[in-house]
């Protein structure tokens, strides 16, 4: 079976450039969380989705930042302008069933803004 | 915010030992995660503790649990070099995944 899958891997864009990251779930989860990973923060929560639903965005830095998912099998999580401080890894990963459950992880978007 | 602490931050041993993390936490929780991450990999989860159990065994992995001293520990008995890698706890705060900033483990062979 297919894991999550995450596109772009690699993405290196210049300050005030739109970024948009994809996400594809596993088949049959109904969670899915967006995450950036720096050195200086760690793994942060930025928003998460239930039955496409955005149930907490709290985690968002700021109006840049939005997330959408469309359907079941799609999620975007897009940076616009970006900016230098943005620069980070962004998982995805879905998880299935309610309340807090094993997460799968994507591979990770590395993101460089010069 | 991060719930869950790692110690320690990072740990060096010869291939065949024995490797042991701790986590420590602030609230109360309902089950508590251990993930690993491989350099450039995105996290794997390994085995996952509910509050009302104590130790749990998966292969050469075995966790524990105090929910008196708010702490879990992540043993890797006979390690390996495959086991080098992240290791992080985490814990439901709500209807999220909190992380910890994670320990280094480093299995040289």
């Amino acid at each position: 079976d297919a894991g999550v899958i995450q596109s772009p891997r690699h993405e290196v864009t210049e300050m005030g450039q739109e970024v948009t990251l994809r996400c594809k779930p596993i088949s049959g989860h109904n969670s899915l969380f967006w995450y950036r990973q720096t050195m200086m923060r760690g793994l942060e929560l930025l928003i998460y989705f239930n039955n496409n639903v955005p149930i907490d965005d709290s985690g968002m830095p700021e109006d840049r930042f939005s997330a959408k998912m469309p359907n079941a099998s799609f999620s975007t999580l897009k940076i616009q302008p970006s900016e230098p401080r943005d620069s980070a890894v962004y998982f995805c990963a879905s998880s299935f069933g309610t309340g807090v459950r094993e997460q799968y992880f994507g591979p990770g978007t590395r993101l460089t803004v010069t | 915010s991060q719930q869950g602490e790692e110690d320690p931050q990072a740990l060096s041993i010869q291939e065949g030992e024995n490797a042991t993390m701790n986590c420590s936490y602030k609230t109360s929780i309902n089950n508590l995660q251990w993930y690993r991450q491989n350099s450039g990999r995105g996290l794997v989860h390994l085995i996952l503790i509910r509050s009302n159990e104590r130790e749990k065994h998966s292969g050469r992995l075995r966790v524990t649990l105090d929910t008196s001293k708010k702490s879990s520990s992540l043993l890797i008995t006979a390690s390996r070099a495959a086991d080098t890698a992240s290791y992080f706890c985490a814990t439901d705060e709500g209807n999220k995944l909190v992380f910890g900033a994670g320990t280094i483990l480093r299995v040289k062979s």
